[in-house]
């Protein structure tokens, strides 16, 4: 079993619509929480990461930790076309140790 | 903004050639990794540096060796190239402190013949 497991999708969704993207872990060690954005045929970018539990809101974009359930989520208000990419979800136990990635939602975003 | 660059977008080498990839960033950044990206799998470490001539293996290095005689530059290394190491190879970067905040570069597409 994965450490990390990331919903499959693919995810198709209208524009303006409210977008959920999920993960679940088993280590509970993870501390930090990262989503990335990756379009296609370009590396990841990092969009947003988290300490430990609680929200986090930039713009659109919010990313909430549970860690009493071992579940993050990344949530897109007001989604747009521009939007359309794999996110990744990432976890690392402490500030100087490696990353573990999901394998990835493809989201599309339909005018 | 982080700059993250690899030599070369896509890469076609014939089986037993050794295939070096190159990556510099221009960030001063302590921290340098190498991963492999294949479908269904994710994105996979195959080895990271911290320092200068330092590195650390990740869950995939058999097959693999790097270089690092730069702080900006850390190159990968296929000493015999496989059909089974056809992937995307991504390389990122980030500070000292943060290993969590990564810096990708746009990858190299790789297909071994």
């Amino acid at each position: 079993q994965k450490e990390v497991e990331q919903d499959p999708g693919p995810l198709s969704v209208p524009e303006g619509a409210i977008v959920s993207l999920n993960c679940t872990y088993s280590n509970s060690a993870f501390q930090y929480f990262m989503w990335y954005r990756q379009y296609s045929r370009k590396g990841p970018e990092l969009l947003m990461y988290t300490y430990s539990s609680g929200n986090k809101e930039d713009g659109r974009f919010t990313a909430q930790v549970d860690k009493s359930s071992k579940y993050i989520s990344l949530f897109i208000r007001d989604s747009q076309p521009s939007d359309s990419a794999t996110y990744l979800c990432a976890m690392s136990a402490t500030n100087a140790g490696k990353s573990t990635f999901g394998d990835g939602t493809t989201l599309t975003v339909k005018p | 903004d982080v700059k993250v660059t690899q030599s070369s977008r896509y890469l076609v080498k014939r089986t037993g050639e050794k295939v070096f990839l190159e990556c510099v960033q221009d960030m001063d950044h302590e921290n340098m990794f190498w991963y492999r990206q294949d479908p269904g799998l994710g994105l996979r470490l195959i080895y990271f540096s911290y320092d200068v001539k330092m590195k650390e293996k990740g869950d995939i290095p058999e097959g693999y060796s790097v270089s690092r005689e730069k702080k900006e530059r850390f190159s990968l290394i296929l000493e015999s190239a496989s059909t089974n190491q056809t992937s995307m190879y991504l390389c990122a970067s980030s500070f000292g402190g943060r290993l969590y905040e990564q810096y990708f570069g746009p990858g190299t597409r790789l297909t071994v013949t």
